[in-house]
């Protein structure tokens, strides 16, 4: 079963708009929380990642919400511009293990 | 500094036929990840060195998929016997010990 589901699995805003992307997961025992970036041809590209002792963090126009008793993140992207365009991916890893766990990520697209 | 590389960028492989795909991570990374990606989805985990022992090969398909990294440096997927259903992109992934991981480009794979 999908142990990270991501939502909406595509999305198109304005050039200076706010792009929100969403995540949920099931398993409690998750505690890093990445975010990739993937353009067409390209491997993913970490932007910003969390753990679950915080509740928000900030990059630049990239900040990530975690809600964890709603096991629930997401990635929120101000002022978006046509180079966001992209494919987003949240991922999760559990504490003793390296491998992360992927959702089906969201296509973005932002228009001039 | 150079990031992950991976050859050849592109294979196309007759069903049935053996491929070596290859991976050179970033100096001093001494995790080593593969990753598969069917199109229009997300990573999906396959296997995990840590240095040249590999630690977890849970995500391995079927005992056609094997990987190795026999310096604890470049690492070798090799696929037996390719089926269609092996038509992918095959991703490479490095980092610092348990740290952040930082994907190659990958190599597609196309089994006709």
């Amino acid at each position: 079963q999908q142990q990270v589901k991501q939502s909406p699995q595509s999305l198109i805003v304005q050039k200076g708009g706010i792009s929100i992307i969403n995540c949920a997961y099931e398993n409690t025992a998750f505690d890093y929380f990445p975010w990739y970036q993937q353009f067409p041809g390209k491997g993913p590209a970490l932007l910003i990642a969390i753990r679950p002792d915080v509740s928000e963090k900030k990059e630049g126009r990239f900040t990530i919400s975690f809600n964890k008793s709603a096991k629930q993140f997401s990635l929120h992207i101000m002022d978006s511009q046509p180079g966001d365009s992209a494919t987003y991916f949240c991922a999760a890893k559990q504490g003793g293990s390296e491998k992360l766990v992927f959702g089906k990520g969201m296509k973005l697209t932002v228009n001039p | 500094g150079a990031g992950v590389s991976q050859s050849p960028r592109y294979k196309v492989a007759k069903r049935g036929q053996d491929v070596a795909l290859r991976c050179d991570p970033i100096s001093g990374h001494v995790s080593l990840f593969w990753y598969q990606q069917a199109l229009g989805q997300g990573p999906e985990f396959l296997t995990y060195f840590q240095n040249e022992a590999q630690l977890d090969k849970s995500g391995l398909p079927s005992d056609r998929f094997f990987a190795e990294r026999p310096e604890g440096s470049v690492s070798t997927l090799k696929i037996q016997r390719t089926q269609q259903e092996d038509s992918a992109v095959y991703l490479c992934a490095s980092s610092r010990d348990r740290g952040e991981q930082y994907f190659g480009p990958g190599t597609r794979l196309t089994v006709t």
